[in-house]
């Protein structure tokens, strides 16, 4: 199976923060990786798919790039709504495995 | 507007069985992948089982291979997990999602909307 880690698993950040989550596969995954949202209480959301396309209705702030092994989820600049857990997923072969999340809180 | 209703889940003993279902509406049901996923209490986000658009492909974690099965029902738009040899960690909510895909290669897929969960307790 194809290990997903996540970096940093939490972190404090304020509005108006550029920020930058790193996603490691433990094998190539080619381009195929989602980012998703979950906020306290909700269901995730689609953020990022294919690595760096900006799933509809999801704000341009939001940006993904890497390849193969090295993946990064962007936030130009953050907004109290941004708040969130953030996981990857590989969807390159079954099972499809998520990232352990990353938590961004308000500092 | 697209929407996925989870149902059966519940309190079970270890080793016990249970079948999730997971009615989609407003959309072609027929044509999307779709996932279960679930999210043990505090934990992070665990795939678990995937199939294709005819039911003719799937896919499970590890740690449910040989317990669990998912299946399909394009006629009544009802996707299905059946729960046998429940062990205390699979306690946790379980979602189904809907997953766009590229019939060029359906590597190229994401989950784009998602149930409300049903919520599964393993426990004596």
């Amino acid at each position: 199976d194809i290990q997903m880690t996540q970096s940093p698993s939490s972190l404090s950040a304020s509005v108006g923060d550029r920020l930058t989550i790193t996603c490691r596969a433990s094998q190539n995954i080619n381009y195929y990786l989602n980012w998703y949202q979950q906020k306290p209480g909700k269901v995730p959301n689609l953020l990022i798919h294919s690595t760096s396309s900006v799933q509809s209705g999801v704000p341009s702030r939001f940006s993904g790039s890497g390849s193969g092994t090295d993946f990064t989820l962007t936030i130009s600049s953050l907004q109290p709504e941004d708040f969130a857990t953030y996981y990857c997923q590989q969807t390159y072969s079954t099972p499809y495995t998520f990232g352990q999340g990353t938590k961004l809180e308000i500092k | 507007e697209v929407q996925l209703v989870e149902s059966g889940g519940g309190l079970v003993q270890p080793g016990g069985s249970l079948r999730l279902s997971c009615v989609g509406s407003a959309f072609t049901f027929s044509h999307f992948w779709m996932y279960w996923v679930r999210q043990g209490p505090g934990k992070g986000l665990v795939w678990v089982s995937g199939i294709n658009s005819d039911g003719s492909t799937t896919g499970y974690a590890d740690s449910v291979k040989g317990r669990f099965t998912i299946s399909r029902d394009n006629a009544k738009n009802t996707l299905y997990l059946q729960m046998n040899s429940l062990r205390a960690e699979d306690t946790a909510v379980y979602y189904c999602a809907r997953v766009v895909y590229s019939v060029v290669n359906s590597q190229w897929q994401r989950a784009d909307y998602w149930g409300q969960g049903t919520p599964v307790t393993v426990s004596s």
